[in-house]
């Protein structure tokens, strides 16, 4: 029944390796977001997607490629992860009357 | 562009005390206005939310009032809980929240802690 499910909860990797972030949506909105938020607790958006279309793309390095198979997936890939990538990152979609709905997040931590 | 400005914390409160986050944005047009809770180790839940001026946002016993004259979105509840313990974030929202070129702007967040 979970609205916005994100995989993995935690994630823990070197510094140079690949690695992907999945999410799903099960609330049939167009649009779905990749938020990052930072040891200080703020959020930014990196990414938003409408209907597998890249709508949003905030000045994030191109070592983080988004990707969307169909509306219902957003899935993130980060290259040559750097200690700077760790953070939460949160999946979220819209657009619902009762605003965005996020993700329980990701907690990368690079090592 | 648009931004989010949230009061700075962090706010000890005790028990029952009175509870006000202040809020105020900067966004060209008539955005939404939301406040999200972030309880520990959780992600990101709506609290509330308000899509037009004077619109007033309520739940759990928290509410805030859509203010264009002062472009504030001040949160408050009359008597907090030690469950209210959380990071709230004020956040606005351009094109009233929907449509494709959407985004949500964040405030910095406000780490509130009620003791017994």
């Amino acid at each position: 029944d979970t609205a916005v499910s994100q995989t993995p909860k935690y994630l823990v990797t070197q510094m140079g390796n690949d690695k992907s972030i999945k999410c799903e949506q099960n609330l049939g909105h167009d649009t779905m977001y990749w938020y990052k938020q930072d040891s200080k607790k703020f959020l930014k958006i990196m990414f938003s997607y409408n209907n597998k279309e890249l709508i949003i793309n905030e000045t994030v390095p191109n070592r983080f490629s988004p990707k969307s198979p169909d509306k219902a997936h957003l899935n993130l890939h980060i290259n040559s992860l750097e200690l700077g990538d760790s953070a939460v990152y949160f999946c979220a979609s819209s657009p619902s009357e009762r605003g965005y709905t996020f993700g329980s997040g990701t907690r990368l931590t690079v090592v | 562009g648009d931004s989010v400005t949230q009061m700075e914390g962090p706010v000890t409160l005790s028990e029952e005390a009175f509870l006000t986050i202040n809020c105020t944005y900067t966004a060209t047009g008539y955005p939404s206005l939301f406040w999200y809770v972030q309880y520990p180790g959780e992600g990101l839940q709506l609290l509330l939310k308000a899509t037009k001026a004077d619109d007033k946002g309520s739940n759990k016993g928290f509410e805030a009032t859509y203010r264009k004259e002062t472009t504030s979105f001040h949160l408050e509840k009359g008597s907090v809980q030690v469950s209210d313990s959380a990071v709230y974030f004020c956040a606005l929202s351009d094109l009233g929240g929907a449509g494709a070129n959407s985004k949500l702007t964040f405030g910095k967040g406000i780490t509130l802690s009620v003791r017994p």
